[in-house]
């Protein structure tokens, strides 16, 4: 089982950008067993599907985040990473890096918050 | 916009048994969905328990079981025990997009 760990800012102003990477051992970036998935959590509330990599595949995306959002993969440094634009207060969630399926293994997740 | 069902919440005996069910807006929940389901304790993240609908890790307990049932995907608790009070969530792939349910809220009482 990969070990999964976010890092990025805690903290983002409204209208920038939210960028996370998530570093993974025990495995690699480019394997096929993995698919590579963000996932958020607004406090108090569920789980939010943001979107998905695949390193023989085109990234997949929430409909709803579509427009703001990038999953990419740093095979040299064994991470991949998020970002999203145009943040605003409602982007204010714990963000989670995992992998799904069969190879199932999550991050500890990290806060971010949107606020000037 | 596709969205996912669960209860809300569900309460349960400890050693009764729970049923946890997963809906969707399109119709019939099918092994396509590839339904998952995770468990997340308060203050942790989630743990993933099952996937493609019935499909256990080597951490998922024996009393968690899973199967398509009237046309969703469900999650039984057999011998519920204290420990398994959590919240609940599936995820459906509609192709290669996922959707989560809201989430049960499970109580042993």
């Amino acid at each position: 089982q990969v070990q999964l760990q976010e890092s990025g800012p805690g903290l983002v102003k409204p209208s920038q950008t939210l960028s996370l990477t998530c570093a993974v051992s025990g495995g690699s970036i480019s394997s096929g067993n993995y698919y590579w998935t963000w996932i958020r959590q607004p406090a108090g509330k569920g789980l939010e599907w943001i979107g998905r990599l695949h390193i023989s595949e085109n990234p997949n995306y929430n409909p709803s985040l579509k427009s703001r959002v990038t999953i990419s993969t740093d095979t040299s440094k064994n991470q991949f990473s998020l970002k999203l634009t145009s943040v605003t207060a409602a982007d204010t969630a714990v963000y989670y890096c995992t992998s799904l399926g069969a190879f199932a293994s999550w991050g500890l997740g990290t806060l971010v918050t949107v606020s000037s | 916009q596709t969205v996912v069902t669960q209860e809300p919440s569900l309460t349960v005996s400890p050693g009764g048994t729970a049923t946890l069910t997963c809906a969707s807006s399109t119709g019939a929940v099918t092994s396509g969905h590839y339904p998952n389901w995770f468990q997340q304790s308060p203050g942790q993240a989630p743990r993933a328990l099952i996937y493609s609908t019935n499909k256990k890790y080597s951490w998922t307990p024996a009393r968690f079981s899973a199967s398509l049932l009237g046309g969703k995907a469900a999650l039984t608790l057999s011998g519920v025990q204290p420990e398994d009070e959590a919240e609940y969530y599936c995820l459906l792939y509609y192709g290669a997009v996922g959707v989560f349910g809201g989430g049960t809220k499970l109580t042993v009482l």
